[in-house]
């Protein structure tokens, strides 16, 4: 069985401050590792995943993640946020024997303030 | 454009009534999958598809049911089995019969809500 946990469900930050929302994971076997963004009343749509290789990732918009595989842990950052940036953020991880049975964390609301 | 749709995008049922969501897809994906979404309980997966004629439960199937007659078409129904149905429900695919590597692509989403 796998989980995910996001410590934090509810992040306020300023307009250009840095935020980092927290994703940790648990599981027996490797696993793929994800981060989905959900703008209000739409569908998630991907942000960024860790595969293999590299352990950092990147988006296009700025955000970056890091696999940490002797914590566990999958935290995204962003040096500096927009006000556009606003919206809620799942963490996923997903096993890596075959089928894609995705586990999703319970999502972080990122509230940037002007 | 290539995507996901939902419909109807709110939807309000009477208790005791059975309610069938759409969704549509024509990203030519093997896959699909319905979740449904509670505030602060993330995403939960009902059912999913890997191939037409085919379904699985999820985590949750209990009081719903679907049907995958054609490749992008994946609808979901709500029973009144389901003790709990108002939420937010989201139909997802992806590519290759649900690899673990793949991306899942969302639609919309649809608000049901029982009076």
């Amino acid at each position: 069985a796998q989980s995910v946990t996001q410590l934090d469900s509810q992040v306020p930050v300023f307009e250009e401050a840095p935020v980092e929302l927290r994703c940790n994971y648990s599981s027996s076997v490797s696993v793929y590792l994800f981060w989905y963004v959900q703008y209000p009343n739409q569908g998630l749509q991907l942000l960024l995943k860790y595969l293999s290789g590299s352990t950092l990732v990147e988006s296009i918009n700025g955000f970056e993640a890091e696999f940490n595989k002797s914590q566990t842990s999958f935290h995204l950052r962003k040096p500096s946020v927009h006000i556009s940036d606003t919206a809620e953020y799942f963490c996923a991880v997903s096993d890596r024997r075959g089928y894609q049975k995705v586990t999703f964390g319970t999502g972080t609301k990122l509230q940037v303030i002007p | 454009d290539g995507g996901i749709t939902q419909s109807p995008k709110y939807l309000f049922r009477k208790e005791g009534q059975n309610v069938t969501l759409s969704c549509e897809q024509n990203l030519n994906h093997d896959a699909m999958y319905w979740y449904r979404q509670d505030p602060g309980q993330g995403l939960r997966l009902i059912y999913y598809s890997q191939i037409v004629n085919d379904f699985q439960k999820g985590d949750i199937a209990e009081g719903y049911s679907v049907s995958r007659e054609k490749k992008e078409s994946f609808p979901l129904t709500v029973t009144s089995a389901q003790k709990n149905p108002t939420a937010f429900y989201l139909c997802a695919s992806s590519m290759s019969s649900g690899r673990s590597t793949d991306t899942q692509y969302f639609g919309p989403g649809t608000r049901l809500t029982v009076l």
